[in-house]
């Protein structure tokens, strides 16, 4: 089975900080995600990678900036933390670049509360 | 524009017996996917089905089901003999073949009661 890990389950930010949120995925993947969770919201598509070094804009990149050094993780920043940033972050990764029927794999989300 | 809708934010269901959660979307495009996936209290999505929009018969994965009605834009999720670790959040998504875009509905709460 696929395994996304994050590294953290919950983290208590002050406004201001550098967050760093951590994803890895141990199948090989090509595709990662990073998503924000709100209630009333749904899920809102923050960047996307579909191969190493390359990053996309998703809908709501503001704030958020992000690092894929390598395959397997894909990393979240949050260059100056603010309270609105509070919230629940999902990582996925999917197989193939070109495949639209993949299915994203979750982590277990990490909640992140900025005071 | 492109919307996907599920208009049930809370359901019951009583243990053993099916139940359906209600999608429905809409796009003027004619390739698309349907996803479903389920969240339980843990966190983690978890996908269940997916339904390709030329996909002729309705897809199915053990206890889920897809009652798939194109001409009415609804991609509905059944499960069948509901247990009580099916209570979750469960979302629909939908994914644009030509942009690979994927939207979000906000999900139906499902509650499986002993």
């Amino acid at each position: 089975d696929v395994k996304v890990t994050q590294s953290s389950r919950y983290l208590v930010k002050r406004t201001g900080e550098k967050v760093f949120l951590e994803c890895v995925q141990d199948m090989d993947h090509e595709n990662m995600f990073w998503y924000r969770q709100d209630p009333g919201l749904g899920l809102r598509l923050i960047y996307f990678s579909y191969d190493v070094k390359m990053k996309e804009k998703g809908d709501i990149p503001e704030g958020y900036s992000v690092s894929r050094e390598k395959k397997e993780r894909f990393s979240l920043i949050l260059e100056s933390a603010s309270t609105n940033q509070t919230s629940m972050y999902l990582c996925a990764s999917s197989l193939l670049q070109d495949s639209y029927n993949s299915p994203l794999h979750f982590g277990n989300g990490t909640r992140l509360t900025v005071t | 524009a492109q919307k996907i809708t599920q208009t049930q934010p809370g359901m019951f269901v009583q243990e053993k017996e099916a139940v359906t959660l209600d999608c429905t979307y809409d796009t003027s495009d004619q390739s698309y996917g349907l996803f479903w996936y389920k969240q339980p209290s843990s966190g983690e999505m978890i996908f269940l089905i997916y339904q390709g929009s030329y996909d002729e018969q309705n897809a199915t994965e053990g206890r889920y089901s897809l009652n798939f009605q194109k001409a009415r834009k609804s991609a509905n999720l059944v499960i069948s003999a509901s247990q009580l670790g099916d209570s979750a959040m469960y979302f629909c998504a939908m994914i644009w073949i030509r942009t690979r875009k994927l939207i979000w509905g906000l999900g139906t709460s499902l509650a499986v009661n002993p």
